[in-house]
């Protein structure tokens, strides 16, 4: 079973509007969550990152939280755009490990 | 360019052929990551090297599967008598050590 669960596994949304993805984690102890935007036919690219410590962080349009306590991250995109139209994944980092643990991604349609 | 490089982009094989996916890390990246990337699923751990030492090959999925990084910075993977299941998109990945990884496009292998 994958140790991280991503909600939707896709959306649509009208330009200009917001949306929040959810992503679910049972990996522990964890070193840092990222959320890596992904466009067709390019590798990912780190979005955000936040250390268990921390509760919410942004980057332009992008905010991601956190809560540790429920293992619970989102990723909320403010008056999307539509270059916001790429896969969003939810990675987790082992405390002390090198490997990553990827959700399988939320697909993000967005339609003027 | 200063980011991960990663060649061919795309690669067409028949099955039983042999194929070598080619990665040039970020300059002074001592750590090297290979991914294997299903069509709609986040990607999956297959290879990590420190310097020229492959630390850990646990996510290979079978012998066929052969990553090298002789001199420490180009990695090859290779696979060998493919199958049309090794069909996906490989990505490599770069690092500093215990640090952020940065990713390549990929390269996008279909096996007729």
């Amino acid at each position: 079973k994958n140790q991280v669960e991503q909600s939707p596994q896709s959306l649509i949304i009208l330009e200009g509007k917001n949306c929040t993805l959810q992503c679910n984690y049972t990996v522990s102890p964890f070193s840092n969550l990222r959320w890596y935007k992904q466009d067709t036919g390019r590798g990912p690219v780190s979005l955000t990152i936040m250390t268990f410590s921390e509760n919410t962080k942004s980057n332009g349009r992008y905010t991601a939280t956190l809560d540790a306590d429920t293992k619970q991250s989102s990723l909320h995109i403010t008056a999307s755009q539509l270059s916001d139209s790429a896969s969003y994944i939810c990675v987790v980092t082992l405390s002390n490990d090198y490997k990553l643990s990827f959700g399988a991604g939320t697909t993000v349609t967005v339609r003027a | 360019g200063a980011g991960v490089s990663q060649s061919p982009r795309y690669k067409v094989a028949k099955r039983g052929q042999d194929v070598a996916l080619r990665c040039d890390p970020i300059s002074g990246h001592v750590s090297l990551f290979w991914y294997q990337q299903a069509l709609g699923q986040g990607p999956e751990f297959l290879t990590y090297f420190q310097n020229e030492a492959q630390l850990d090959k646990s996510g290979l999925p079978s012998d066929r599967f052969f990553a090298e990084r002789p001199e420490g910075s180009v990695s090859t993977l290779k696979i060998q008598r493919t199958q049309q299941e090794d069909s996906a998109v490989y990505l490599c990945a770069s690092s500093l050590v215990g640090q952020g990884q940065h990713f390549g496009d990929g390269t996008r292998l279909s096996i007729l």
